[in-house]
């Protein structure tokens, strides 16, 4: 079973740069979650969705758009790259809302 | 403003060596506190989920219990492959935002 899998696993990006973060699941989960993790902070919500083809802010969402058109698929989005935007992210799903999320392993994404 | 804290920020023990991590929360209304194991290179792999004070769950050599302001993951016997960050997180009662701790590095030496 592959579970959460996100794509790329490592990118560079120079400042200014726009790119896509894929994230798939297949396991028929209803919500799905975009999060950022740095160096000594707790992984922080960029954006969530809770069904296809809704999408909501959390606690990061500045600078980053998302879009889930597919209830498989998750998509973030960078669309002026920032050095501030450097770290590695994470794709989670879960089946409902208070449930245990499934991650994938990760993008890490450098700025230039 | 919802808070997550947890200590020790990294924990060296011998094989054998029993331990607990603390994670201790502030926040309005918990629907749910998580404990999750990180590998380096990897995402989090979840491991517990507690929804009321006084629950504990266990699987193999870890244990994790609840109250009120903090949660508890007890180690006992740990292995080396009980080597890794574990992170707790609370779900908020509104909204869907999860508040993660910055975790604990545990280092389980042979």
């Amino acid at each position: 079973n592959a579970g959460v899998t996100q794509t790329p696993k490592f990118r560079v990006l120079k400042t200014g740069q726009s790119m896509t973060l894929l994230c798939a699941q297949d396991m028929n989960h209803e919500y799905m979650y975009w999060y950022r993790q740095d160096p000594g902070m707790g992984l922080r919500l960029i954006h969530y969705s809770v069904g296809e083809g809704t999408t909501a802010k959390g606690e990061v969402p500045d600078g980053y758009n998302v879009s889930r058109l597919k209830k498989q698929n998750f998509l973030l989005g960078l669309e002026s790259a920032a050095p501030s935007q450097t770290s590695v992210y994470f794709c989670a799903s879960s089946d409902r809302g208070n449930q245990p999320q499934h991650f994938g392993d990760g993008t890490r994404l450098s700025i230039l | 403003e919802d808070q997550v804290t947890q200590s020790p920020e990294a924990l060296r023990l011998q094989e054998g060596e029993s331990s607990s991590l603390n994670c201790s929360y502030t926040v309005s209304g918990l629907r749910g506190l998580f404990w999750y194991r990180q590998d380096p290179g990897k995402g989090p792999e979840f491991l517990f989920t507690l929804y009321s004070a006084g629950e504990e769950k266990e699987k193999e050599r870890l244990k994790a219990t609840l109250t009120k302001k903090e949660s508890f993951l007890h180690i006992t016997a740990p292995k080396p492959e009980d080597s890794a960050t574990y992170l707790c997180a609370v779900k908020e009662s509104y909204g869907q935002n999860f508040v993660f701790g910055p975790g604990t590095r545990l280092s389980v030496l042979p």
